[in-house]
C-alpha cells in the first residue's frame, strides 16, 4: 500500500519561530494538499497544490503560511512567526490524478507552539 | 455555508454488535462523500468513497449509504471488533473547488467494549 510520509512526527517550537513541515507524497501523484486539525476540532483545509503552484487556499492560509515543492519528491509547509493558535496536527495528502477519487493522507505532524 | 454534521458525537457498543453512524451535509455543488477512520493521533484512512450516482458502497464490514436528495449518508458497521474503536469521519468533496477541496465532519467517536 503506497503511503504519504511526513516529518517530523512531533515538533515543539517557541512562539515567533519559523517551522517547516515536510511531506513526501506518493511518488507518481500530481495533486498535493495540506490540512490541519486543532485538538478536538474538525480537520480543516489549508491549501491545494498542482503543477508547482497553489490551486486553492482557505482563509486560514494567510501570509504566514507558504508551500513549496523544492524537488521532485518533497512538499513542504512553512509557517513563519508561529503563534500559539498554530498548535495543531498538520496532515499532508496527495492524489494521483484529477479524476482519481482516492486521497491518501499522511500520519500527520503534531506542532506544539509554546 | 458548506458544512458536514455527524451524529452521534460518541457511541459505545459491545464487541460483535452492529452500529450505524449518521452524516448530514450542505456542501454544494456536491462531488463525492467519503467515510474515513481515524485512530487517535494518526492520519485519516479512507473506508469508502461515493459519487452522486452511487447510493451504497461496501468495504468489508463497512457499508455506506448516500441519499443525495436529502444530503444524508450513513455508515453501518457490522459485527464490530475491538479494533473498530476510532473516530469515523464523514467527508464531503466540493465539485466547485479546483482540486476537490474536502469538508470534514467532527467525527463520531466509536468505542467497542469486549
Amino acid at each position: 500500500e503506497p503511503e504519504v510520509t511526513q516529518t517530523p512526527s512531533h515538533q515543539v517550537t517557541q512562539m515567533g519561530q519559523e517551522v517547516i513541515l515536510r511531506c513526501v507524497p506518493i511518488s507518481n501523484h500530481l495533486y498535493f494538499y495540506w490540512y490541519r486539525q486543532i485538538l478536538g476540532q474538525k480537520v480543516e483545509f489549508l491549501v491545494s497544490f498542482y503543477n508547482n503552484e497553489i490551486s486553492e487556499k482557505s482563509e486560514i492560509f494567510d501570509d504566514q503560511f507558504s508551500v513549496e515543492r523544492p524537488d521532485g519528491s518533497n512538499f513542504t509547509l512553512k509557517i513563519r512567526s508561529t503563534k500559539l493558535e498554530d498548535s495543531a496536527m498538520y496532515f499532508c495528502a496527495s492524489r494521483g490524478t484529477k479524476n482519481s477519487n482516492t486521497i491518501y493522507f499522511g500520519e500527520g505532524s503534531w506542532l506544539t507552539v509554546v | 455555508k458548506n458544512q458536514v454534521e455527524q451524529s452521534p458525537q460518541s457511541l459505545i457498543i459491545l464487541e460483535g454488535k452492529n452500529c450505524t453512524l449518521q452524516c448530514n451535509y450542505t456542501v454544494s455543488p456536491f462531488s463525492n462523500l467519503r467515510w474515513y477512520k481515524q485512530d487517535t493521533g494518526r492520519g485519516p484512512v479512507s473506508l469508502t468513497i461515493m459519487t452522486f450516482s452511487e447510493n451504497t458502497k461496501s468495504n468489508g464490514r463497512y457499508t455506506a449509504t448516500l441519499d443525495a436528495d436529502t444530503k444524508q449518508s450513513s455508515l453501518h458497521i457490522t459485527a464490530s471488533q475491538l479494533s473498530d474503536s476510532a473516530s469515523y469521519i464523514c467527508v464531503v468533496g466540493d465539485r466547485g473547488s479546483t482540486l476537490g477541496r474536502l469538508y470534514f465532519g467532527r467525527g463520531t467517536q466509536l468505542t467497542v467494549w469486549p
